[in-house]
């Protein structure tokens, strides 16, 4: 069965210093992997994803990953972040019948 | 217009009520979602659709009881609320099975409150 482990509940970070949110999977089979972004009181937004092909994915806002097959990673990070980053951030692995499974979130924390 | 939007976005309701939650997209997708958000911001998968036909149940009890008129819509009804059914509801859709390549769509959420 498919998992996801986010090795970090929290990350502070200062403003305009880059940040890395980690995550780790287990899976048996080919995978996609997903990074969603949830602002407060807000619904999940697709951050980026990985299908096949480059392992550097790059998304919105700024983001990027890297899918590490040897290591079963996909660390998201952006070189220098925002207040507005601030946020609750998601790690997930496509699982059977089109399920998504969900770490248990990273909460990124950016001070001035 | 919103793509995929769930009613009320707020509910509080009483111990042992009945409730429904509301849920629409205008994608064309043909499978939707119920996720639980918890106090924890952990997001489980509750159900799954494909063109109203259910594919996906997980441990959920039997209280919950999640209905689809059509592929576009998919409410969740739950019996005899529990003070444990607070959280937040997500509904999310997401195209063909098979073609997860981009991801869900997700609701903004119904935070769910039992007193």
């Amino acid at each position: 069965a498919q998992s996801v482990t986010q090795l970090d509940s929290q990350v502070p970070v200062f403003e305009e210093a880059p940040v890395e949110l980690r995550c780790n999977y287990s899976s048996s089979v080919s995978v996609y992997l997903f990074w969603y972004v949830q602002y407060p009181n807000q619904g999940l937004q697709l951050l980026l994803k990985y299908l096949s092909g480059s392992t550097l994915v790059k998304g919105i806002n700024g983001f990027e990953a890297e899918f590490n097959k040897s290591q079963t990673s996909f660390h998201l990070r952006k070189p220098s972040v925002h207040i507005s980053d601030t946020a609750e951030y998601f790690c997930a692995v496509s699982g059977g019948y089109n399920k998504l499974i969900f770490g248990a979130g990273t909460r990124l924390a950016v001070h001035p | 217009d919103t793509a995929v939007s769930q009613t009320p976005k707020y509910l509080v309701t009483q111990m042992g009520n009945d409730k429904s939650i509301k849920c629409e997209q205008n994608l064309g997708h043909d499978t939707m979602y119920w996720y639980k958000q918890d106090s924890k911001k952990f997001l489980k998968i509750m159900f799954s659709y494909n063109n109203k036909e259910l594919i996906i149940n997980e441990t959920v009890p039997n209280r919950f009881s999640p209905k689809s008129p059509d592929k576009a819509h998919l409410n969740l009804h739950i019996n005899s609320l529990e003070l444990g059914d607070s959280a937040v509801y997500f509904c999310a859709s997401s195209q063909v099975p098979g073609q997860l390549n981009y991801g869900y769509t997700f609701g903004s959420g119904t935070r769910l409150t039992v007193v």
